[in-house]
C-alpha cells in the first residue's frame, strides 16, 4: 500500500463545476501538506499550502486538512478549461522530503 | 529569469551510454533536488542536496550520481542506461526552514533509452 493514495482519474466535469479532489495518507507523522498542478509535458506548479489540520482559500481555490481522517482535498470553483492539468498531492513529515500522489487528470469542457 | 531550469529537454539516447543533466536555480535557495517522474505520473524523490551536502539518498542505483558544484547548481549522471531509466527527470529547489516544505519545480527532462 502506498503512503498516499490518490485516484488517477480522469476527472471529466463541465464549466462552472465545482471539483473536488482528494488524497489519503497512512503517515501520522504528515503535517505540510501541499497541492502542486501539472499541465501536459511541464512541471508541477505549486498550488497551495497548509501546515496541519484546517482550511486555507485563495481564489476560486480551497485546500481542506483533515489529520484526524488522514484525508485532504482541494476544491475548485468556478472550474475553468484552463484548470484542466494533473492535480498532485504532497505531504511531508519535515525535512523536506515530500512523498507525492499519483496525481488526477481534471478535464474542464467549455 | 527562469527560477529552476534544466538541460538538455529532451534526450535520446542507447542503451549502454552515459549521459548528464543540469538543473540551475536562481531563487537563492539551499536545497536542490532530483525527482523521477514514470510513464504513470508517479513522482519519486531521487536525491537531495542542501549546502552541496547529500541529505537524502533514495533507494536509487549507483549508476545515478548527483554532484553539486555550488548551492545553485545540482547536476545528475547517469552511467551505463537502462531502458527502465526512460522517464522525465524533474530538478526542484527549496529553502530550508521551519513550517516551510514547499518545493520550486523545473521544466523537466524527457530521457528515452533505447
Amino acid at each position: 500500500q502506498k503512503e498516499v493514495e490518490q485516484d488517477p482519474g480522469p476527472l471529466s466535469v463541465p464549466e462552472g463545476a465545482i471539483v473536488s479532489l482528494n488524497c489519503t495518507y497512512s503517515n501520522s507523522a504528515f503535517q505540510y501538506f501541499m497541492w502542486y498542478r501539472q499541465y501536459s509535458r511541464k512541471g508541477p506548479e505549486l498550488l497551495m499550502y497548509t501546515y496541519s489540520s484546517g482550511n486555507k482559500e485563495d481564489g476560486r481555490f480551497t485546500a481542506q486538512v483533515d489529520k484526524s481522517s488522514k484525508y485532504i482535498s482541494l476544491f475548485i470553483r468556478d472550474s475553468q478549461p484552463s484548470d484542466s492539468a494533473t492535480y498532485l498531492c504532497a505531504m511531508s513529515a519535515g525535512f523536506q522530503k515530500l512523498v507525492f500522489g499519483t496525481g488526477t487528470r481534471l478535464l474542464v469542457s467549455p | 529569469d527562469t527560477a529552476v531550469s534544466q538541460t538538455p529537454k529532451y534526450l535520446v539516447t542507447q542503451m549502454g551510454n552515459d549521459k548528464s543533466i543540469k538543473c540551475e536555480q536562481n531563487l537563492g535557495h539551499d536545497t536542490m533536488y532530483w525527482y523521477k517522474q514514470d510513464s504513470k505520473k508517479f513522482l519519486k524523490i531521487m536525491f537531495s542536496y542542501n549546502n552541496k551536502e547529500l541529505i537524502i539518498n533514495e533507494t536509487v542505483p549507483n549508476r545515478f550520481s548527483p554532484k553539486s558544484p555550488d548551492k545553485a547548481h545540482l547536476n545528475l549522471h547517469i552511467n551505463s542506461l537502462e531502458l527502465g531509466d526512460s522517464a522525465v527527470y524533474f530538478c526542484a529547489s527549496s529553502q530550508a526552514g521551519e513550517g516551510d516544505e514547499t518545493q520550486y519545480f523545473g521544466p523537466g527532462t524527457r530521457l528515452l533509452v533505447l
